[in-house]
């Protein structure tokens, strides 16, 4: 299967603990998003990368939040010292970069924070 | 800022009825939007786009769309449902220079057999 990828599924942490979350887009995409998905709403954006670039960053994603895409491959997303307003589910989504604007979202990783 | 509201958050139909969900958006430059379904247990898939053109637009499992500017609205609609169409599904606008989703709260449906 070519589709996006996320590992992992589920993380189960204690407050103040760190996490690291990965994401694999479909090959070739260049594009990237970061989403967050809580009980009742939809997805809100995070952040976004064309190739390594991290291009937009949403007011959402406080300074315990990171994301790097070091090589335009592989994302990772990391909360610092986790609360319990991070449980969440945490979405990835890859674009080709053309000018049809389509995002191709992975399973989502859910995070509950302890 | 743009914002997406859909106003119908639980709909229970049974199967062979039509089913229309509302969409309502509100985004101050060209206008893109996309209905997403999320079945139970999977991810999040698109059912189909508006960019341009024909404001009636198809889709997959026979849903369309039909994008009214004068009325800010993007309803989904079915003719018939089937059982299999119980998912959540899901209206977002593109903000194109974020290159973002800006989604709403999503409508639960249930189509009882």
């Amino acid at each position: 299967d070519t589709g996006v990828s996320q590992n992992p599924r589920h993380k189960i942490t204690k407050r103040g603990q760190n996490v690291t979350f990965r994401c694999d887009p479909i090959s070739e995409h260049n594009r990237l998003y970061w989403y967050r998905q809580t009980l009742g709403q939809g997805p809100e954006f995070l952040t976004y990368f064309q190739n390594e670039a991290q291009l937009e960053k949403s007011r959402l994603l406080s300074d315990r939040f990171s994301a790097e895409r070091p090589k335009g491959s592989f994302s990772t997303l990391e909360i610092q010292r986790t609360e319990q307003g991070d449980s969440a589910m945490y979405l990835c989504a890859s674009s080709p970069g053309d000018s049809s604007y389509e995002q191709y979202f992975g399973p989502g990783t859910r995070l509950t924070v302890t | 800022a743009q914002s997406v509201s859909q106003h119908n958050h639980h709909v229970i139909l049974s199967e062979a009825a039509s089913l229309e969900l509302g969409c309502n958006y509100s985004y101050g430059g060209t206008v893109n939007l996309f209905w997403y379904v999320q079945y139970p247990g999977q991810h999040l898939q698109l059912l189909l786009k508006y960019f341009s053109g024909d404001p009636l637009v198809k889709g997959i499992k026979g849903f369309e769309a039909e994008f009214i500017k004068s009325k800010f609205s993007f309803n989904l609609r079915k003719p018939s449902v089937q059982w299999s169409d119980t998912a959540e599904y899901f209206c977002a606008v593109l903000d194109t220079g974020r290159r973002a989703l800006t989604f709403g709260s999503g409508t639960r449906l249930q189509v009882q057999p």
